[in-house]
C-alpha cells in the first residue's frame, strides 16, 4: 500500500489563525481525500482533492473554511482557516489503493488543538 | 441520519477468546465495506474488506461476515490479543470511493 506522510503531526493553534496541513504520498494516486475526526466522534469526509481542479466538498464543508490544493498526483494540502475551538480535531489524508481500487489508506493524521 | 451504525460503543474480551464487532447500515446501495483499527491520535489502520458479492472474507485472525438481507456485517477476531485493544471502525461505500464511517467500538482485550 502507499505510504502517506502528513505534516504537522500535531499543533496547538490560536483562535482566529489558519494552519496548512501537508500530505505527501510515495506514489502517484488518482484519488485523494481529506477526513476529520472530532474528539469522540467518527471520521467525516471533508472533500475530495482533485488534481488540477477545484476540490469537491461534502455537505457542511466549504472552500473558504477548508481550502485544498492538489498540484500533482503525490501531494495535497488542507488549510483550516480562521480556526475556532470547534476545529480541534484530527485531520486525515487518505488515498485509494491503486492496486485494489476500493480500499482507502490513511496518513498518521494531524492533531490540531485550537485554544 | 447515521447510515452506518456501530451500536456497541465498547466491548471487553478475555485474551484468547473471540471478539465480535458489529456494524449495521441502512443504504442498500453500499457495495464495499472496510474495517479499520485506530489508536488514539493516530491514523486508522486498514484491517480487512469485503465486497457485496461475498458473504465472508478471512485474513489471518480477522474474518468479516456480510449479511446483505439484514444490512449487517461483523468482524471476528480470533484469538484476541492485548495488542488488539483499540477503537474499531467499519466503513461503507456505494462505489464512489467516498466512505461513510460508523461511530466506532472500543475493544479492550484483558490479559
Amino acid at each position: 500500500s502507499a505510504v502517506i506522510s502528513q505534516k504537522p503531526s500535531r499543533d496547538i493553534c490560536q483562535r482566529g489563525t489558519s494552519l496548512t496541513i501537508q500530505c505527501q504520498v510515495d506514489s502517484q494516486v488518482t484519488m485523494m481525500f481529506w477526513y476529520r475526526q472530532q474528539p469522540g466522534q467518527s471520521l467525516t469526509l471533508i472533500a475530495t482533492a482533485n488534481q488540477g481542479s477545484e476540490a469537491t466538498y461534502e455537505s457542511g464543508f466549504v472552500i473558504d473554511k477548508f481550502p485544498i490544493s492538489r498540484p500533482n498526483l503525490t501531494f495535497s494540502t488542507l488549510t483550516v482557516s480562521n480556526m475556532s475551538p470547534e476545529d480541534s480535531s484530527i485531520y486525515l489524508c487518505s488515498v485509494v489503493d491503486p492496486q485494489t481500487g476500493n480500499t482507502i489508506y490513511f496518513g498518521e493524521g494531524s492533531w490540531l488543538t485550537v485554544v | 441520519d447515521q447510515q452506518v451504525k456501530q451500536n456497541s460503543p465498547s466491548l471487553s474480551v478475555q485474551e484468547g477468546r473471540i471478539s465480535i464487532l458489529n456494524c449495521d447500515y441502512t443504504n442498500s446501495m453500499f457495495d464495499y465495506f472496510l474495517w479499520y483499527k485506530k489508536y488514539p491520535a493516530e491514523g486508522p489502520t486498514f484491517l480487512i474488506s469485503i465486497s457485496s458479492i461475498k458473504d465472508k472474507n478471512e485474513d489471518g485472525r480477522f474474518t468479516v461476515f456480510l449479511n446483505k438481507s439484514a444490512k449487517h456485517l461483523s468482524l471476528h477476531i480470533v484469538p484476541s490479543q492485548p495488542g488488539d485493544s483499540a477503537v474499531y471502525f467499519c466503513a461503507a461505500s456505494d462505489g464512489t470511493y467516498k466512505y461513510i464511517f460508523g461511530t466506532g467500538t472500543r475493544l479492550k482485550v484483558l490479559a
